[in-house]
């Protein structure tokens, strides 16, 4: 069964930095690509940023682009969204997700975790 | 960037009803579109890839269809536990943003 677990959410101030971790299992993790989505307080679903399976390709939403950083460490199951710069705006809840098939195929998210919350305030 | 864009954004039915919910890019998307249901309280659920492709376990009365820019997402009869805010997603390319969602309401 798959599983994936965030965490590292919490409160912080604007203009400071929180890193995010999700941890894998039930699959191979080190052959499928994976998302982060976001959710503000009551508002739609917001794609945040995907990481290829090797790490190796990175892409973001313009709305983080530039104050976030995805990664992945495959020997641990885990992936990572280095978040600076931090902004009221960027209060939500936080989501991995992963891809629904393995490679470089495009496929959509079919396995989310249960999200983290991160609230930027003074 | 492409966009995607939901109609309605919220819509009341019965249960029973046929419900159709759109979802529209911006630029041509081929069949590269997802669509998710998210229950309120919970986290969202793929129903739909490749436009029509239903993603196992997923009940036969909901299907989805479309190609290039414009998409549906059909209930063919709506159930109390329908429930809920669905969204479309391209995934063709990125970045890969979501619909602005549909609320599903009973009557």
């Amino acid at each position: 069964e798959v599983q994936l677990l965030e965490s590292g959410g919490g409160l912080v101030q604007p203009g400071g930095s929180l890193r995010l971790s999700c941890a894998a299992s039930g699959f191979t993790f080190s052959t499928y690509g994976m998302n982060w989505v976001r959710q503000a307080p009551g508002k739609g679903l917001e794609w945040v940023s995907v990481i290829s399976d090797s790490g190796s390709i990175t892409h973001y939403a313009d709305s983080v682009k530039g104050r976030f950083t995805i990664s992945r460490d495959n020997s641990k199951n885990t992936l990572y969204l280095q978040m600076n710069s931090l902004r009221a705006e960027d209060t939500a809840v936080y989501y991995c997700a992963k891809k629904r098939v393995a490679g470089g195929s495009p496929h959509p998210a079919d396995d989310w975790g249960q999200g983290t919350l991160v609230t930027v305030s003074s | 960037d492409i966009q995607m864009t939901q109609s309605p954004s919220s819509l009341s039915a019965s249960v029973g009803d046929r419900v159709t919910i759109t979802c529209r890019a911006s630029q041509g998307i081929s069949n590269y579109l997802a669509w998710y249901q998210q229950k309120p309280g919970k986290v969202p659920k793929l129903l739909i890839y490749a436009a029509s492709t239903l993603q196992s376990g997923v009940p036969s009365r909901f299907s989805g269809s479309g190609s290039g820019t414009d998409f549906t997402l059909t209930i063919s009869s709506l159930q109390p536990e329908d429930v809920a805010t669905y969204y479309c997603q391209k995934y063709n390319s990125d970045p890969r943003p979501f619909g602005g969602g549909t609320k599903v309401e009973i009557k």
